[in-house]
């Protein structure tokens, strides 16, 4: 499985854009790339995923480069309800299991 | 309805007691998980199911026993656990195994093991 590597923490301003950072230098050609988030007390959520192309929605746009070694997930506008812990994970869809890595603690700051 | 519903939300046990966690999803979803998480660590999964049969065992204790007996319900009975398993236990499900984009999850159950 292709393992990915991301900054353990982050900080951004309200309102500002949010990018976060995600390396996954061995993934391949049918990994997809999946970001979740966790928001304190809760189970993870799905946020976006993408194979090469730019992905977005409504929460989140999902950035790959084109030699799909990195990718970046913007969240437009921060707010306080995006601090949480955000997990790059590559997936293929015959897996059969999802695991987690230690993700980035986002605080989005007033 | 995208809900998954986990009971009890809290639950505190003591080393030789039994009891069980709750796991519901009405989604028509036919896999299901059970995950383990500590503070301040990523969760870690434990078990999978699919089409109501043990997919997968990650090596987990045989004190941990998964149940789901229909598919819309999974259980994870407990017994004759150690302090070091208190944690957050997350139930989630998905259509199928490897819809990771329809993966939900429960808000867990916070297991304090005294």
């Amino acid at each position: 499985d292709a393992k990915t590597t991301q900054p353990p923490s982050m900080d951004c301003a309200e309102g500002r854009a949010a990018n976060l950072p995600c390396n996954h230098s061995t993934i391949s050609g049918n990994e997809y790339v999946y970001w979740y988030r966790q928001i304190h007390s809760q189970g993870p959520q799905y946020i976006i995923h993408g194979l090469k192309n730019n992905e977005t929605n409504e929460m989140a746009s999902l950035i790959i480069t084109e030699d799909r070694k990195s990718s970046t997930l913007i969240l437009p506008h921060a707010t306080l309800r995006d601090t949480a812990v955000y997990y790059c994970i590559v997936l293929k869809t015959s897996y059969d299991k999802v695991i987690f890595g230690p993700g980035t603690s986002l605080s989005v700051i007033p | 309805d995208t809900e998954v519903t986990q009971t009890p939300k809290h639950l505190v046990m003591g080393m030789t007691n039994k009891k069980s966690l709750k796991c519901e999803q009405h989604m028509g979803h036919r896999a299901m998980y059970w995950y383990k998480q500590k503070a301040k660590k990523p969760p870690e999964l434990m078990f999978v199911y699919s089409y109501e049969k043990l997919s997968i065992n990650e090596s987990v204790p045989s004190r941990f026993s998964p149940e789901c007996p229909n598919s819309s319900l999974l259980n994870l009975h407990l017994h004759a656990l150690q302090p070091e398993d208190s944690a957050l236990y997350l139930c989630a499900s998905s259509q199928e195994k490897g819809s990771y984009e329809k993966l939900f999850f429960g808000s867990g159950t916070q297991l304090s093991v005294l």
